[in-house]
């Protein structure tokens, strides 16, 4: 299965500041997928991100929020813009890695918003 | 859309027992239910998955049952072992398609 690496995998950020996350896979994928993990809760993904098009976002997340760069098949940054405390969150890339929706996640990146 | 429900929220189970984790899925079209481990500080990991066209598989101790009828999958772990603490969650949603919908997850700790 493909291995992601996500940076960074922690960061502890100002209110109304922005942070870029970055994914990097080690095989070209056509999908990256980048969802939201609030402490203790479950997974909600945040968008869908192709390479040479827009990423498609789901219900309740804006571009102008969480802009997301796909510039080749093995690489994608997430955008946490304006940040307030009510995005501290897990921010977790992934991808198909099965061909079928079982999905390889990155580690993860833990951010904090004070 | 698709609605995923998981219980219990967290379960204790002494070493060598077994765990049983339940979901429930609203969507009748769903065909494809994965099931993550997620240990602290890491992404969830995915540790066997099943497709409607099935009843039941294993892979050593881990097993996950489907009724489709019931619209309820269920996750099996035999003689539990103390690096099975971890939590776990259920998703749901069509082979093939990207969209997962995942249930709450379950905090599960062995007991040595």
């Amino acid at each position: 299965s493909a291995v992601i690496s996500q940076k960074p995998s922690r960061d502890i950020c100002q209110r109304g500041t922005s942070l870029t996350i970055q994914c990097q896979v080690d095989s070209q994928v056509t999908m990256m997928f980048w969802y939201r993990q609030q402490p203790g809760q479950s997974l909600t993904l945040i968008a869908t991100a192709n390479q040479g098009s827009e990423a498609t976002y789901e219900s309740g997340f804006v571009i102008d929020k969480f802009p997301i760069s796909r510039p080749n098949l093995t690489f994608s940054t997430l955008t946490v813009s304006n940040m307030s405390p009510e995005d501290s969150s897990i921010y977790l890339c992934s991808v198909d890695s099965t061909g079928g929706g079982g999905y390889t996640f990155g580690s993860g990146t833990r951010l904090t918003v004070v | 859309g698709e609605n995923v429900e998981q219980h219990p929220s967290t379960l204790s189970v002494q070493e060598g027992d077994s765990a049983v984790i339940k979901c429930t899925y609203s969507d009748s079209a769903s065909n494809y239910f994965p099931w993550y481990k997620q240990e602290l500080g890491k992404g969830p990991q995915l540790i066997i998955d099943i497709r409607s066209n099935v009843g039941e598989k294993k892979d050593q101790r881990i097993a996950v049952t489907l009724n489709k009828t019931a619209k309820h999958f269920s996750l099996h772990i035999t003689e539990t072992q103390p690096e099975d603490s971890a939590v776990y969650f259920c998703a749901g949603g069509l082979f093939g398609n990207e969209k997962l919908t995942f249930g709450t997850g379950t905090r599960l700790t062995i007991i040595p």
